[in-house]
């Protein structure tokens, strides 16, 4: 079983819309969550963190995490065509081996 | 954009070709970090340099050799690559690594150097 699983569409909706991009994880020491968004030709940037579980928002998108059933989210509102990228999900412990754990990431289209 | 960089962008070497990927970083880090990014794959953690020392090495083959020579430069040596080896390879960087210190940690990536072998 992968420790991070993310589903890798491809994802394709209209502009405006709202975007639900999800991940599941089976280690529970996972405390610390990303979100990078990587567009075509480029490196990952970060683009939401969190720690531990509830919900931060910046602008349009909000990451939602729920360690009780193991699932992070990002939501994009409004979603715009320069949205479109693929999106990695990623996590690490707390203590013990600080490597970042990627999702395989959803690639994202909005479509004009 | 320009806080990790990396060259060559694209790269295309034989299998019995000697060739080396670099990467810097001008965000004062102490740690860098190389990554493969296959297609349909998860991004591969192969090395991590902690104050100019190796601190993690992921069953990497021989074949691939680090080096980080001081805080600001990560290179990544290759010989002897086979095809499958072609994927994009990312250097990134943190302020520091293992200190659990929350965002210290956050990793900060290059755009990556496209690596074909023929």
């Amino acid at each position: 079983q992968k420790e991070v699983e993310q589903d890798p569409g491809p994802l394709s909706v209209p502009e405006g819309a709202i975007v639900s991009l999800n991940c599941t994880y089976s280690n529970s020491a996972f405390q610390y969550f990303m979100w990078y968004r990587q567009y075509s030709r480029k490196g990952p940037e970060l683009l939401m963190y969190t720690y531990s579980s509830g919900n931060k928002e910046d602008g349009r998108f909000t990451a939602q995490v729920d360690k009780s059933s193991k699932y992070i989210s990002l939501f994009i509102r409004d979603s715009q065509p320069s949205d479109s990228a693929t999106y990695l999900c990623a996590m690490r412990k707390v203590w013990g081996a600080q490597k970042l754990v990627f999702g395989q990431g959803t690639r994202l289209t909005i479509n004009p | 954009e320009t806080g990790v960089t990396q060259t060559p962008r694209h790269l295309v070497m034989g299998m019995t070709n000697k060739k080396s990927l670099k990467c810097e970083q001008h965000l004062g880090h102490n740690a860098m970090y190389w990554y493969k990014q296959s297609a349909k794959k998860p991004l591969e953690l192969m090395f991590v340099y902690s104050l100019e020392e190796r601190v993690e090495n992921n069953s990497v083959p021989s074949r691939f050799s680090p080096e980080c020579p001081n805080s600001s430069h990560l290179f990544l040596h290759l010989h002897t690559l086979q095809p499958e080896d072609s994927a994009l390879y990312l250097c990134a960087s943190s302020q520091d690594y293992g200190q659990g210190r929350g965002q210290g940690d956050t990793q900060y990536f290059g755009p990556g150097t496209r690596l074909t072998v023929l």
